[in-house]
């Protein structure tokens, strides 16, 4: 039962343009968003994150966007560089839940010069 | 310096076997876990211990076992393996445990092939 989706499992991007990632759940109670950022042979690194009370969150080139009622966020990247080339997942949790993760299945994303 | 470690980095073993895989984390924080990615590439969690405490446990098969020594630790041991538990098996650990933002720290993974 896969309470967290990514349909696209790759993305092609040209270097400079605006990478969009996207990510959709079903449970109502997960109220705390992340993404993952994976290369080969590493653990997944933290990326960025939002909370259920706010709908955007930005770090520098990297922006969350979350659409409480239609239970779907986005993660876009601008501009993209060589260097974001990797598995971006995204990672759903519930309060109380004792910070278990629920992942989607990753989405590969190849950023060419 | 590693904030979560994982050894080894690569097991290679034949079925039936017993095997463990030893975390360590030195970011102090009180909660850790253990998420396994299958060739799915999907990341699932198997186990999470608060301060030696076992919080979280998933179904998983009884032999999976888990062991925390102490809250910057956590090992897992894996009795009779079977070709399934092929898979890359990740650490992670977090600051805070019940309530409030959690973001997990991973480590590098350990990569297990049954033969």
């Amino acid at each position: 039962d896969q309470q967290v989706k990514q349909n696209s499992p790759s993305l092609s991007v040209q270097e400079g343009r605006i990478s969009i990632l996207n990510c959709d759940y079903t449970n109502s109670m997960f109220d705390y968003f992340l993404w993952y950022k994976k290369y080969p042979a590493e653990g997944p690194t933290f990326l960025i994150s939002i909370s259920s009370i706010k709908d955007k969150n930005e770090d520098g080139r990297f922006t969350v966007f979350l659409n409480k009622s239609a239970k779907h966020l986005s993660l876009h990247i601008v501009p993209s560089q060589p260097g974001d080339s990797a598995v971006y997942f995204c990672a759903a949790s519930a309060s109380g839940g004792w910070g278990k993760l629920q992942f989607g299945a990753g989405t590969q994303v190849v950023v060419t010069p | 310096d590693t904030a979560v470690s994982q050894t080894p980095k690569y097991l290679v073993t034949q079925m039936g076997n017993d095997k463990s895989i030893k975390c360590e984390q030195n970011l102090g924080h009180d909660t850790m876990y253990w998420y396994k990615q299958d060739s799915k590439k999907f990341l699932k969690i198997m186990f999470s211990y608060n301060n030696k405490e076992l919080i979280i446990n998933e179904t998983v098969p009884n032999r999976f076992s888990p062991k925390s020594p102490d809250k910057a630790h956590l090992n897992l041991h894996i009795n009779s393996l079977e070709l399934g538990d092929s898979a890359v098996y990740f650490c992670a650990s977090n600051p805070r445990g019940a309530t409030g933002a959690n973001v997990l720290t991973f480590g590098a993974g350990s990569r297990l092939t049954v033969l």
